[in-house]
């Protein structure tokens, strides 16, 4: 069947390599963004999150940066790995002050990892 | 995965039928979503349920209606499938208090022929 990947941006890096994934966000009064990862055949499965008071967080291996003036959340994969491969999205929350929990998803990257 | 299943996984029906999709959670949660996921538009959301008997819209409602008597389970129903809602179907649910993350089922492949 047609894949959830086509038809979206793509990142293909080497193993080990670090990845770098960008999202765009749509309304300055967002409070709270999430990254997803989501394989072939899977359900979206949450990656970090990072709310409005914070510029960076860092996990496993995963960092997300905020950048409110402009919009912008990046997700760094350091040591890329094949497992890694898959479509990596962006949500946020759209500052409703979390009554309903609603999110909003970015299209998504594909992202590929080179052996 | 957050206690999450639904059912069916895959469907095939013809256009004009009902098809009514499942999801169910183990863990008591409030909040519950269905989402559709395809090909260049990301996940959409449908229909969201803030408690038993408490549902409203979300982006992508014309065609699709909810229903949530019990905690534990959230439907989707199709009352007339039409072809543009073939389409890879999700459910979510949200810890009320721990954030605005969600979890997500495995989903359902629907095809309206």
């Amino acid at each position: 069947g047609e894949s959830v990947g086509l038809h979206l941006p793509t990142l293909s890096v080497q193993e080990g390599d670090n990845s770098i994934i960008n999202c765009a966000y749509s309304n300055s009064a967002s409070d709270y963004f999430i990254w997803y990862k989501q394989e072939s055949g899977k359900g979206p499965q949450f990656i970090i999150d990072i709310r409005s008071n914070m510029d960076k967080r860092q996990g496993q291996r995963v960092t997300v940066l905020l950048n409110k003036t402009v919009k912008h959340l990046s997700l760094q994969i350091a040591a890329t790995q094949p497992g890694d491969s898959a479509v990596y999205f962006c949500a946020e929350n759209m500052g409703s002050g979390g009554s309903n929990y609603k999110l909003t998803f970015g299209k998504g990257t594909l992202l590929t990892v080179n052996p | 995965d957050a206690g999450i299943t639904q059912s069916p996984r895959h469907k095939v029906t013809e256009t004009g039928t009902p098809v009514t999709l499942r999801c169910h959670q183990t863990e008591n949660h409030r909040y519950m979503y269905w989402y559709r996921q395809d090909p260049g538009h990301g996940l959409r959301l449908i229909h969201y349920s803030y408690g038993v008997k408490d549902t409203d819209k979300g982006e992508v409602s014309d065609g699709y209606s909810v229903s949530r008597s019990k905690t534990e389970d959230f439907l989707l129903t199709l009352e007339s499938a039409t072809s543009s809602q073939t389409s890879v179907y999700f459910c979510a649910l949200a810890r009320a208090g721990l954030g605005n993350e969600q979890f997500f089922g495995p989903g359902t492949r629907l095809t309206v022929l």
